[in-house]
């Protein structure tokens, strides 16, 4: 069963537009983590933020901003004023306390963001 | 700081080949995790290593292997290449072993099998 939901393929804006990102997870752990990562065309997935599962503040770093609520089992990232080098395609992940996921990032299906000039 | 480095970057196969991928993590990292991403199945895991013991698998078939050495490099083999092994596979690094370590990916290796 797919454990992170991302239900928005693609998300087209236009430059200085703010947008949302929905990620909804699912897990019965109690301790468990929750990432965001960008990839841009390079291919290469780049880290952009990390919450534990006891640690519900939003968080805010520069243009990038995270809501996490557990009482919805979501995890929203929002780009404010969209510039052109945000288009990428951005994953939700989650990663769970026990043993047999150690290592192991359970990723969303990612959303594809596309920032026209 | 140099990233996560892997090789070769782009490799074309034919079918029931094998190939070999190598990984070398961010300094100081111990724990190496594979990851392979296709159009259609998206990012999955395929196991990860931590000092030079694999502790998490993910469910692939057994043509699919890792290990790591003392110098926490790792490389994965596919054997007997089908078509559905056409991904990108990513190798990703973190400095700890466990949920809470954050991993660092590197470029990815594009394997085409023909």
């Amino acid at each position: 069963a797919q454990k992170v939901t991302q239900a928005q393929t693609e998300i087209s804006v236009v430059e200085k537009e703010d947008v949302t990102l929905d990620c909804v997870y699912e897990t019965r752990d109690t301790t468990y983590y929750l990432f965001w990562y960008k990839q841009p065309p390079s291919g290469e997935l780049v880290f952009l933020i990390r919450r534990n599962s006891f640690d519900e503040q939003n968080e805010i770093s520069g243009r990038y901003s995270w809501n996490f609520q557990k009482s919805t089992s979501s995890f929203n990232f929002t780009i404010t004023a969209s510039q052109v080098v945000d288009s990428a395609v951005y994953f939700c992940a989650l990663s769970e306390e026990t043993t047999d996921s150690w290592g192991k990032l359970q990723f969303g299906a990612g959303t594809q963001v596309v920032v026209t000039p | 700081k140099a990233g996560v480095t892997q090789t070769p970057r782009y490799l074309i196969k034919t079918r029931g080949q094998q190939v070999t991928l190598s990984c070398s993590p961010i300094s100081g990292h111990r724990s190496v995790s594979w990851y392979q991403q296709t159009p259609g199945q998206g990012l999955q895991f395929l196991f990860e290593y931590f000092s030079e013991t694999q502790r998490n698998k993910g469910n692939f078939p057994g043509r699919f292997s890792g290990r790591q050495f003392s110098n926490s490099r790792s490389e994965m083999n596919v054997s007997t290449l089908e078509l559905g092994d056409s991904a990108l596979y990513l190798c990703a690094s973190s400095h700890g072993q466990g949920a809470a370590y954050e991993q660092y990916f590197g470029p990815g290796t594009r394997l085409t099998v023909t």
